[in-house]
């Protein structure tokens, strides 16, 4: 089946920790996407890529680091520099950024304890 | 500055009503106008989307009415059930090479909505 994958689906961490939250997609998509969604808040863009070894800061970057070596992959990490990292992460993909189309995984629930 | 408003913030409609909820943008190079539903715990999955060629579409019980001198859409569920019970979130995207900067979507706040048999 064709999809984009999240993983873990819940995290701890401890503050002062960095996190890495996986995503991974079998479209064949160019476009991967991080949003986060607070309640009440919608969905707020992290970071977005646009192809393989190459990506841009959305609207709340700051606190997080993301990669783009492969086609299929775009993990996101949260640093200890992010004040506030409690929330749900959620992953999306489409065929490239001229197509808004997006699809969106499962999501990962971050907790800081 | 928030570019879609999406009102209500909740909405409590009895099985079998029709559930409206309404979004309004303020940048004109939006021309993409999709609607996502969420239920607790899962991804946004695409409902149906428009674009501001045409003024309504439907699919199913779902229609989207499209209104570009507002600059105004709304999700339109009729016949209501349980089912439908879940957050419902409008966006927009520009169109590509419009000089309007980033090509993401730009979501709206979300309505939960609550169908009561």
């Amino acid at each position: 089946d064709g999809g984009i994958t999240q993983s873990p689906k819940y995290l701890f961490r401890k503050e002062g920790q960095n996190v890495t939250l996986s995503c991974e997609q079998n479209l064949n998509h160019d476009a991967m996407y991080w949003y986060r969604q607070d309640p009440g808040q919608g969905l707020r863009l992290i970071y977005y890529s646009q192809i393989v070894n190459d990506f841009q800061k959305g609207d709340i970057a700051e606190g997080y680091s993301v990669s783009r070596e492969k086609k299929e992959s775009f993990p996101l990490t949260v640093t200890s520099a992010q004040k506030n990292p409690t929330a749900f992460y959620l992953c999306a993909s489409s065929i490239n950024t001229r197509n808004t189309e997006a699809f969106f995984g499962q999501g990962t629930r971050l907790t800081v304890v | 500055q928030q570019q879609v408003k999406q009102s209500p913030q909740s909405l409590i409609v009895q099985k079998g009503g029709i559930s409206i909820i309404n979004c309004a943008y303020e940048n004109t190079a939006f021309d993409y106008f999709p609607w996502y539903q969420q239920f607790p715990g899962k991804g946004p999955a695409l409902l149906i989307a428009i674009r501001p060629d045409v003024s309504e579409k439907k699919e199913g019980r779902f229609t989207i009415s499209f209104n570009k001198s507002a600059k105004q859409f709304s999700l339109h569920i009729m016949d209501s059930q349980p089912g439908d019970s879940a957050t419902y979130f409008c966006a927009a995207s520009p169109k590509p090479y419009s000089g309007a900067g980033s090509y993401q979507l730009t979501f709206g706040k979300g309505t939960k909505l609550s169908v009561i048999p």
